[in-house]
């Protein structure tokens, strides 16, 4: 068990739909980042906060949103889905931003657009 | 841009045996840091072994060691008596220095360990 929790884990839901993923961070880790592993793209960096601010982002699409709370868990908010939206989400977290330190990964959330 | 090849989509060996999966990968970086993770069937992402470009010494984690060749931007996994658990899919990642971990992965290789 790495630490970091992702809920829900399974998530099915129709094209056009909005939903969040959760991720709460290892107890201390400031930075969060979240993955997309789909069957089309591979495995990709979409966003990272770190202590409540976003510090960059790499291919999210615009109808895709995060943000970090005061307690430092995230939420990734995905809206008009589509089918191609189906994949699993991860999110990783780790102590700092720094890249000397190690991040650990949730189990995902495995999202199913029909 | 960066970008990691993984050639080989599946691979099998028997228990005990040693195997190496192959990552090669472009960048113009100098500074950067290379993973492998595995993905066993519960899907987590777990971190095997770790190599930073300006260490020359390869990385070595128990039975896991990589082949870092920096000339040739190649980095293979070599897991020594394979075991059952060694199951999964096992990814190349590239991230470049002070990049908050904006990994650039391969495509994975399927690791089967047969008994």
């Amino acid at each position: 068990d790495s630490g970091v929790t992702q809920t829900p884990k399974h998530l099915i839901t129709a094209t056009g739909q909005r939903v969040t993923l959760r991720c709460s961070p290892r107890s201390g880790d400031l930075s969060v980042y979240w993955y997309q592993q789909s069957l089309d793209q591979g495995l990709q960096f979409l966003i990272q906060y770190y202590n409540g601010e976003e510090r960059a982002k790499g291919n999210i699409l615009e109808r895709f949103s995060a943000q970090q709370f005061p307690d430092l868990h995230s939420e990734l908010n995905l809206s008009s889905l589509e089918l191609g939206d189906s994949a699993l989400y991860f999110c990783a977290s780790s102590v700092s931003g720094k890249t000397n330190t190690e991040a650990f990964f949730g189990q995902g959330t495995r999202l199913t657009v029909v | 841009a960066q970008t990691v090849t993984q050639s080989q989509p599946e691979m099998s060996v028997q228990e005990a045996e040693t195997v190496t999966l192959s990552c090669t990968y472009d960048t113009s970086e100098s500074n950067y840091y290379l993973f492998w993770y595995k993905q066993p069937p519960s899907r987590q992402m777990i971190l095997v072994i770790r190599q930073e470009a300006y260490k020359q010494q390869n990385a070595t984690e128990n039975r896991f060691s990589v082949n870092f060749q920096k000339a040739a931007k190649s980095f293979s996994l070599k897991i020594s008596d394979s075991q059952l658990g060694d199951t999964a899919m096992y990814f190349c990642a590239f991230m470049k220095r002070n990049s908050n971990y904006q990994l650039i992965w391969g495509a994975g290789t399927k690791l089967i360990i047969k008994p």
